[in-house]
């Protein structure tokens, strides 16, 4: 079975532009989870959604937006890019209706600021 | 909200022996608890996870331990090849929210 699915793998944008990120989650799985990841750092929580509508709010800057749409796919966009956005973006599904069941992550977007 | 902590940050072991990774938390009404390797530039990889109904689970050379009184949580490595060299990160999710949290993940490094 195909896996969480993000894209691109790698962006290269300048200070205070704007990016989007993409993320196609297991088919089945309704719940969608965005992750940051700096060098050398343990994976920071920014947002999930279940069923479309956001399900909780971790560390994730005003600048940055997300959303899930009717296909469970879900969209990260950040604005006004700073150098301390260069991280690697994962995001990760599962099926909610599975109890604590496992997150399963996609290969992530490297994305450098420049 | 959840806190997980883990150690430690870097552990050498020589290939064969066993290691050890130990982590804790902070929130009681954690119920879950997964570990994921890391390898460099690569996303996390689930390889074993405990429920909090469960005391310990194995699978093959990698087993988990919960004591959920104390709120800790253990991973073992037996028999550590070197394919084992990874970052290695514990994480806990409980009821009231279902993100989960990681803790600051502990370099492995199997040493030949």
């Amino acid at each position: 079975a195909a896996g969480v699915i993000q894209s691109p793998r790698h962006l290269i944008k300048e200070k205070r532009e704007t990016a989007t990120l993409k993320c196609y989650p297991i088919s089945r799985h309704d719940t969608v989870y965005w992750y940051q990841q700096g060098p050398g750092q343990d994976p920071q929580f920014l947002i999930s959604f279940y069923e479309k509508m956001q399900s909780d709010k971790g560390s994730i800057p005003d600048r940055f937006s997300a959303q899930q749409f009717s296909d469970y796919h879900s969209e990260l966009n950040m604005s006004s890019l700073e150098l301390g956005d260069s991280a690697l973006y994962f995001c990760a599904s599962r099926g909610r209706s599975s109890y604590n069941s496992p997150l399963h992550f996609g290969n992530g977007t490297r994305l450098t600021v420049t | 909200g959840e806190n997980v902590e883990q150690h430690p940050s870097t552990l050498s072991v020589q290939e064969g022996d066993s290691a050890v990774i130990k982590c804790t938390y902070s929130d009681s009404a954690s119920n879950y608890f997964p570990w994921y390797k890391q390898e460099l530039g690569k996303r996390p990889q689930l390889i074993i996870d405990i429920r909090s109904n469960v005391g310990e689970k194995k699978d093959q050379r990698i087993a988990v331990t919960l004591n959920k009184t104390a709120k800790h949580f253990s991973l073992h490595i037996t028999e550590t090849q070197p394919e084992d060299s990874a970052v290695y990160f514990c994480a806990a999710t409980g009821n009231r929210d279902d993100k989960i949290i990681f803790g600051k993940g502990t370099r492995l490094h199997i040493l030949p």
